[in-house]
């Protein structure tokens, strides 16, 4: 089992660009979960999806911030126009949500995210 | 609002010595999950040990062991005797039932463990 992955590891771009995050998570998973770590704000959710669908988004910071699940396997995280302050690592993960039934999260390895 | 307070921002302890964590909770929703998560400084997060709200016993996977008390929404951590490799960021989480949805985190306890 490959685990969560998560694209680029790390990302170091200019204030004002683009940036992509991707995430693939554990095959047969079908909830994901994009949160991101700072040293301000701890660890925070972002957005969530169920069966491809997001379920919530209210962590989202704002507008510039969007996140995509066009199939169960492949999601990304894009913000643009990036900003100084979205320097964070940005985990993804995945569990699978079946009949109220427990099962742990599996995160990924995190990409560490430097906007100069 | 859903909370998850984690007050010792940094905890010191011997090899072989046992070590508890704390981490209180709050949250109206009668189901809940609790969750310890490890983050070693490399960065990854290994999950430890889960405890649902209607479960009956505390919640024992090795050394690590849960001390849930309900009336006082606690869900204290406790390591048993400690490794080196035990040095880590812990941090408790909560999900908003058992089945593990989103989890929110709590700041986190620094674990040195000394030989």
């Amino acid at each position: 089992d490959a685990g969560v992955i998560q694209s680029p590891r790390h990302e170091v771009t200019e204030m004002g660009q683009e940036v992509t995050l991707r995430c693939k998570p554990i095959s047969g998973h079908n909830s994901l979960f994009w949160y991101r770590q700072t040293m301000m704000r701890g660890l925070e959710l972002l957005i969530y999806f169920n069966n491809n669908v997001p379920i919530d988004d209210s962590g989202m910071p704002e507008d510039r911030f969007s996140a995509k699940m066009p199939n169960a396997s492949f999601s990304t995280l894009k913000i643009q126009p990036s900003e100084p302050r979205d320097s964070a690592v940005y985990f993804c993960a995945s569990t699978l949500l079946s009949g109220g039934v427990y099962n742990e999260q599996f995160f990924g390895p995190g990409t560490r995210l430097t906007v100069l | 609002a859903q909370k998850i307070t984690q007050t010792q921002p940094g905890m010191f302890v011997q090899e072989k010595e046992a070590v508890t964590l704390d981490c209180t909770y709050d949250t109206s929703d009668p189901s809940y999950g609790l969750f310890w998560y490890k983050q070693p400084s490399s960065g990854e997060m290994i999950f430890l040990i889960y405890q649902g709200s209607y479960d009956q016993q505390n919640a024992t996977e090795g050394r690590y062991s849960l001390n849930f008390q309900k009336a006082r929404k606690s869900a204290n951590l406790v390591i048993s005797a400690s490794q080196l490799g035990d040095s880590a960021m812990y941090f408790c989480a909560m999900s908003l039932n058992q089945a593990g949805t989103a989890l929110i985190f709590g700041k986190g306890t620094t674990l040195s463990v000394s030989s």
